[in-house]
């Protein structure tokens, strides 16, 4: 059973334009997200986190907003770059115990020039 | 800071030996996470180590897969008798679990390929 879900498998859009990537979730224990940039053969990176008592983080062009009472988050990359191209995965944890990730299967980006 | 390493970066096994990696996490902190991700996945949580203690293991981590953190510094993953079905990328994470913020740092990953 998949707790973390991404249902679109890719994305593209053009550089300087919003890129908007979602994630949905089923466990309601869930109380900390995050989102993570993987480029080929490399480990996934950190990018953005949220916790449960906000709904909404910013950092620099990453937003995260979060729905609790949807069990959605999602990232908002403004103004979006051809760097940015990469597979993105969102990941849940429940705070408290060892905090192991949920991880969606991910995302592909395709910001083009 | 160095950030999270992982060796070798890639392993190319015959089916039935034994493989061990290893992983260095950030010097400070004092969590320890092994994940595997295979293709078209996300990565899955194996285990998790608060210093030198292993506290807990995935459903995924079978008999053949042990992991170890002795001193509270390095971890090293080993699977005995490799088979084909655990070709996958094995990912090392460390965080400091310290509040507010409880993201995990990854290192590069170890590519297993079993033939």
């Amino acid at each position: 059973d998949q707790q973390v879900k991404q249902n679109s498998p890719s994305l593209s859009v053009q550089e300087g334009r919003i890129s908007i990537l979602n994630c949905d979730y089923t466990n309601s224990m869930f109380d900390y997200f995050l989102w993570y940039k993987k480029y080929p053969a490399e480990g996934p990176t950190f990018l953005i986190s949220i916790s449960s008592i906000k709904d909404k983080n910013e950092d620099g062009r990453f937003t995260v907003f979060l729905n609790k009472s949807a069990k959605h988050l999602s990232l908002h990359i403004v103004p979006s770059q051809p760097g940015d191209s990469a597979v993105y995965f969102c990941a849940a944890s429940i705070q408290g115990g060892s905090e192991k990730l949920v991880f969606g299967k991910g995302m592909k980006l395709t910001v083009n020039p | 800071d160095t950030g999270v390493s992982q060796n070798p970066r890639h392993k190319i096994t015959k089916r039935g030996q034994n493989v061990t990696f290893r992983c260095d996490p950030i010097s400070e902190h004092n969590r320890l996470y092994w994940y595997r991700q295979t293709l078209g996945q996300g990565p899955e949580f194996l285990t998790y180590f608060q210093n030198e203690a292993q506290l807990e293991k995935s459903r995924l981590l079978s008999d053949r897969f042990s992991a170890e953190r002795p001193k509270g510094s390095f971890s090293t993953l080993e699977i005995q008798r490799t088979e084909q079905g655990d070709s996958a990328m094995y990912l090392c994470a460390s965080s400091s679990g310290l509040a507010p913020s409880y993201e995990q740092y990854f290192g590069p990953g170890t590519r297993l390929t079993v033939t």
